[in-house]
């Protein structure tokens, strides 16, 4: 029973493209976030919304924006993509409170960017 | 901001050791706590939380953690770990300052060696 899913497991891209990684959420949450994991650094915040429409920056927004029009769906963009955004992406969501929920994660993208 | 700080990168351990991962943050305000386990190939899961109550919490798979208020600290342990805890495990905080966010340490790779 998979609660949040992302499109993608894995991708390969080519420096420069524009790349969109999609997730989607059937929990009816209200925020949405998207964090990169890399070795030895955790989980590190990218962007997230906690309304439709609405985006705040995280800890490490250069070079990605987001897009939030449904409130079940949260994308990630890569403007242009280069191979230091090589990395593993997660999509997560969470009630408007999430302190005693905590958040709900996807399976996870692992791009490459070459 | 918070930060959180677990201690070891690494731990091998052979079946039946008891295991002990630190966790440390930084904010002296109220929080709510969590341990979450990434099973290899697997997506992150809830292994237990704390946000108010008894100290010491008990979480899935045996898992037990404290809340060591003075200390800034909510340890994660386990009498007697086995080859299937082999894992990546992630303590993270939700600061009531800090709305929706939750901070993320760096992660601690346990192998459990048969």
């Amino acid at each position: 029973d998979v609660k949040v899913t992302q499109s993608s497991r894995y991708l390969v891209k080519r420096t420069g493209e524009k790349v969109f990684l999609e997730c989607v959420q059937d929990m009816d949450h209200e925020n949405m976030f998207w964090y990169r994991q890399d070795p030895g650094l955790g989980l590190r915040l990218i962007y997230f919304s906690y309304d439709v429409k609405m985006k705040e920056k995280g800890d490490i927004p250069e070079g990605y924006s987001v897009s939030r029009e449904k409130k079940e769906r949260f994308s990630l963009i890569l403007e242009s993509a280069s191979t230091n955004q090589t990395s593993m992406y997660l999509c997560a969501s969470s009630r408007r409170a999430p302190g005693s929920y905590g958040y709900t994660f996807g399976s996870g993208t692992r791009l490459t960017v070459v | 901001a918070q930060s959180v700080s677990q201690h070891n990168h690494h731990v091998i351990l052979s079946e039946a050791a008891s295991l002990e991962l630190g966790c440390n943050y930084s904010y002296g305000g109220t929080v709510n706590l969590f341990w979450y386990v990434q099973y290899p190939g697997q997506h992150l899961q809830l292994l237990l939380k704390y946000f108010s109550g008894d100290p010491l919490v008990k979480g899935i798979k045996g898992f037990e953690a404290e809340f060591i208020k003075s200390k800034f600290s909510f340890n994660l342990r386990k009498p007697s770990v086995q080859w299937s805890d082999t894992a990546e495990y992630f303590c993270a905080v939700n600061a009531e300052n800090a709305g929706n966010m939750l901070t993320f340490g760096g992660g601690t790779r346990l192998m459990v060696k048969p």
